[in-house]
């Protein structure tokens, strides 16, 4: 089974408008940190926003909120007010186990994202 | 500025070919991990080192290999190359310890292009 897994491949959205990108992850194990990553087409990869499984509320950063439901193994990206510089390849990505400093990323195959003027 | 510095940014190699990625990690960080990024795909885990030593290996190839020097500095080997070797290959470290998040810092990354 895939460990993450992003349903959209690629989706348009207005200007201003917000935008959800859809996760969901596969584990057994209850301590688990989840990862949104943005990559233009420059081609570098940017950490956007994170969640911990033992996290009680969900993350925020500016504009990009993660909405966590952790029975339903989801872990939507949030970005509100889309801008024309959110037009990206979106990653979800899973650690598995405690942050211990040296534990691998699990990514999913990504969202396309372009925002309409 | 992520702090990860990979070299070369880009490589155009004929098949056949062994080519050499490097990749420094942020200053005191001991993890270095090596992805490689196929024409839009997702990231693919190959290989894992910690602290010289290998973690964690991933689908990377018989015909790839990697290691870390006591710099902590990694370089990944691709030999034998295929056309579909062409990909983007990043490296990343992450902050020892259990500091932050365990979020991965990501180089630029290497493009090879294989004619």
């Amino acid at each position: 089974a895939q460990k993450i897994t992003q349903t959209q491949p690629g989706m348009f959205v207005q200007e201003k408008e917000a935008v959800t990108l859809d996760c969901t992850y596969d584990t057994s194990d209850p301590s688990y940190g989840l990862f949104w990553y943005k990559q233009p087409s420059s081609g570098e990869m940017i950490f956007l926003i994170y969640q911990g499984s033992y996290d009680q509320q969900n993350a925020t950063e500016g504009r990009y909120s993660l909405n966590f439901q952790k029975a339903r193994k989801s872990a939507n990206l949030v970005i509100s007010a889309s801008q024309l510089g959110d037009s990206a390849m979106y990653f979800c990505a899973m650690r598995e186990g405690p942050n211990f400093g040296n534990e691998k990323l699990t990514f999913g195959t990504g969202t396309r994202l372009t925002i309409i003027p | 500025d992520s702090g990860v510095t990979q070299t070369p940014k880009h490589l155009i190699t004929a098949t056949g070919q062994r080519v050499t990625l490097r990749c420094s990690p942020r200053s005191g960080d001991l993890s270095v991990y090596w992805y490689q990024q196929s024409l839009d795909q997702g990231l693919q885990f190959l290989i894992h080192y910690y602290n010289g030593e290998e973690r964690a290996k991933g689908n990377i190839l018989e015909r790839f290999s990697a290691q870390q020097f006591p710099d902590l500095h990694s370089e990944l080997n691709l030999s034998s190359l295929e056309l579909g070797d062409s990909a983007l290959y990043f490296c990343a470290s992450s902050a020892p310890g259990g500091r932050g998040t365990g979020e991965l810092f990501f180089g630029e990354g290497s493009r090879l292009t294989v004619l």
